[in-house]
């Protein structure tokens, strides 16, 4: 069964300061994984995923198959960057499910 | 640009009555699931649904759940009789067909079951 793990529940760090926020995933099959974000009283939208390799709002996501992680970073946090986000494996193909953590609640301070 | 829209935003109900929540996926989308979350806990799978038929679910999922797309635009999920701890926030999502495409959520309808 596949299981995914967010060890932060809050994390706080000063605007301009670097920010992870961590992810660890347990699958055995190949693992597709996605970052939710939910902006406060907004819907939940997907920041990024792993097979784009891209950057959003300055966040990057590498995975990393030997220690089943898939990190979120972001190199100077701003503001604006205050969420709760979710990482979340997918698993079924064009039909799939998603498995999500728990989610962390990042706060950015001026 | 479209959005994934649900109905109502609220309910609130009395244990043991039947409710039925309300959801307008993104019109040329093919993949229709349900998730939920009860408070301070995971958002988690209920079910997927493609081609008028169930093509998941989850052990959440028993028959008091049941899922429908009446007509060209609604997907439901019914609680034919609800528990307590059926209280949560319930998302609905659709995606496209193209594999691990991304799915859109909607607001989320708050279940509140007295």
């Amino acid at each position: 069964a596949q299981r995914v793990t967010q060890p932060e529940k809050l994390l706080s760090v000063f605007k301009g300061a670097p920010v992870e926020l961590k992810c660890n995933y347990s699958y055995s099959g190949s693992p597709e994984l996605f970052w939710y974000v939910q902006y406060s009283r907004q819907r939940l939208q997907l920041l990024l995923r792993h097979i784009s390799r891209e950057s959003i709002k300055g966040f990057t996501a590498d995975l990393n198959k030997g220690e089943t992680s898939f990190h979120l970073k972001k190199p100077f946090a701003q503001e604006e960057d205050s969420a709760m986000y979710y990482c979340a494996l997918a698993s079924g193909g064009s039909n799939y499910k998603l498995t999500f953590g728990k989610g962390t609640l990042l706060t950015v301070n001026p | 640009e479209p959005e994934v829209t649900q109905t109502p935003s609220h309910q609130v109900t009395q244990m043991g009555q039947e409710v039925i929540l309300r959801c307008v996926p993104i019109s040329n989308h093919l993949y229709f699931y349900w998730y939920r979350q009860i408070l301070g806990q995971k958002v988690e799978f209920l079910v997927s649904f493609y081609n008028n038929e169930i093509s998941e679910k989850s052990e959440i999922f028993d028959d008091q759940f049941s899922v429908e797309r009446p007509d060209g635009s609604n997907f439901t999920l019914k609680i034919r009789s609800t528990k307590l701890e059926d209280s949560a926030m319930y998302f609905c999502a659709s995606s496209g067909s193209l594999s691990y495409n991304e799915q859109f959520f909607g607001p989320g309808t708050r279940l509140t079951v007295l």
